[in-house]
């Protein structure tokens, strides 16, 4: 267990729905990132906060956002779902930039 | 930005044999390299990393070898057992700008027992 929760674990929805994704990191972790895992794609990174604030971005859709709350715990966002976006979505979370990445348990979502 | 490739996709071998994943990255300023391993259905998890100033780092039946001249990185596993099956994925990684890496597209290990 890596201390990095994430829910929920299993998501099934419908083309045009939107859904939400949630994520605490371990405690004392002020950075989490999110990534999208497809079959076919690996790990994609998608985005990055720290300490409240965005600090990088990857190949996140428009369709797509994230916030991290004061508490540290992050969201992300995906609206008008296509069949292409299901996949696992984990987030990570570091103590700072420059330090290793714990992963989270992953929602796989499932887009009908 | 960042380049990672990683070879082979695939490897399959027998329990007791070595395994031997290799990557290159393309920044000569990524200066960390993490490697995780991920089982069916799980989390990746980070099994060894290596920073720039060494060429090598060992942990038990794990090393993994890092030449910066020619920008490549490896991970040996000794004596692999059934549990060594897993998705690979080597990742590099600057110390600075956003520090996010970049992954390798994995590799796939299966131990015949």
């Amino acid at each position: 267990d890596s201390g990095v929760t994430q829910t929920p674990k299993h998501l099934i929805t419908a083309t045009g729905q939107r859904v939400t994704l949630r994520c605490s990191p371990r405690s004392g972790d002020l950075s989490v990132y999110w990534y999208q895992q497809s079959l076919d794609q690996g790990l994609q990174f998608l985005i990055q906060y720290y300490n409240g604030e965005e600090r990088a971005k990857g190949n996140i859709l428009e369709r797509f956002s994230a916030q991290q709350f004061p508490d540290l715990h992050s969201e992300l966002n995906l609206s008008s779902l296509e069949l292409g976006d299901s996949a696992l979505y984990f987030c990570a979370s570091s103590v700072s930039l420059n330090h290793e990445q714990f992963f989270g348990p992953g929602t796989r979502l499932t887009v009908l | 930005g960042e380049n990672v490739e990683q070879h082979p996709s695939t490897l399959s071998v027998q329990e007791g044999d070595s395994a031997v994943i290799k990557c290159t990255y393309s920044d000569s300023a990524s200066n960390y390299f993490p490697w995780y391993k991920q089982e069916l259905g799980k989390r990746p998890q980070l099994i060894i990393d290596i920073r720039s100033n060494v060429g090598e780092k060992k942990d038990q039946r794990i090393a993994v070898t890092l030449n910066k001249t020619a920008k490549h990185f490896s991970l040996h596993i000794t004596e692999t057992q059934p549990e060594d099956s897993a998705v690979y994925f080597c990742a590099a990684r600057q110390s600075g700008g956003s520090y996010i890496p970049t992954f390798g597209r994995g590799t796939s290990l299966i131990v015949h027992p």
